[in-house]
């Protein structure tokens, strides 16, 4: 069975910075491209950002009210994916889940999240 | 970006009715419109992609069609199991975008 399991989330003050990591299991790792959607309490959802596998060079992308503040990294050997979180503001606070993303078919597993709270 | 508005954002209905949620683009996705079900303090659900494809393991009561900028998730019969937030999602753009979710709740 598929698992992605996220760690690393906690409280962070305003301006700070937070690596969240994202273990896979279960499907190979190295052929996939991984998402990460979040979740601000009450809210939707809002994707935030993917970085594609190794042979497709692991190029990556973000929306626009991330792309200067997050970087995604991948570790096929231990099947880990980080989202390295900078400059953070109060309306980064959210549920954080890591997906396989499948393209143009969807995101076809998710973790059960890990919380980042932003606040002073 | 491409926007992704859902409606109703709310509909209370009972065991047996069949509900129908709409999905609108600002541009069009073609067909890669993907639906998520996600209940309370659980991760969201694929299960719907590509519009009108049934994900492996979920109800054939679920049914999903349109194409360009309009599409519709079809529960045939609502089950107790149903009741849930309901989110549409474009992937055709490779900034993946939402919509903000339809709750189905109990009448």
């Amino acid at each position: 069975d598929v698992q992605l399991v996220e760690s690393g989330g906690g409280l962070v003050m305003p301006g700070g910075s937070l690596r969240l990591s994202c273990a896979g299991s279960g499907f190979t790792f190295s052929n996939a491209r991984m998402s990460w959607v979040r979740q601000s309490p009450g809210k939707g959802l809002e994707w935030v950002g993917r970085i594609r596998s190794t042979a497709e060079g692991e190029t990556r992308d973000f929306p626009p009210p991330v792309k200067d503040r997050f970087s995604l990294s991948r570790d096929d050997s231990k099947a880990m994916v980080y989202l390295q979180m900078t400059s953070l503001k109060l309306d980064d606070t959210g549920v954080y889940f890591c997906t396989v993303d499948r393209n143009l078919v969807g995101l076809a597993y998710w973790g059960q999240g890990t919380l980042v709270s932003v606040s002073s | 970006d491409i926007q992704m508005t859902q409606s109703p954002s709310s509909l209370s209905a009972s065991i047996g009715d069949r509900v129908t949620i709409t999905c609108r683009a600002s541009q069009t996705v073609t067909t890669y419109l993907n639906w998520y079900q996600q209940k309370p303090g659980q991760a969201p659900k694929l299960l719907i992609y590509e519009t009108s494809n049934l994900q492996s393991g979920v109800s054939s009561r679920f049914s999903g069609g349109g194409s360009g900028t309009e599409f519709s998730l079809t529960i045939s019969s609502l089950q107790p199991e149903d009741f849930a937030t309901y989110y549409c999602q474009q992937c055709y753009s490779p900034h993946l975008t939402f919509g903000g979710g339809t709750k189905v709740e109990i009448k």
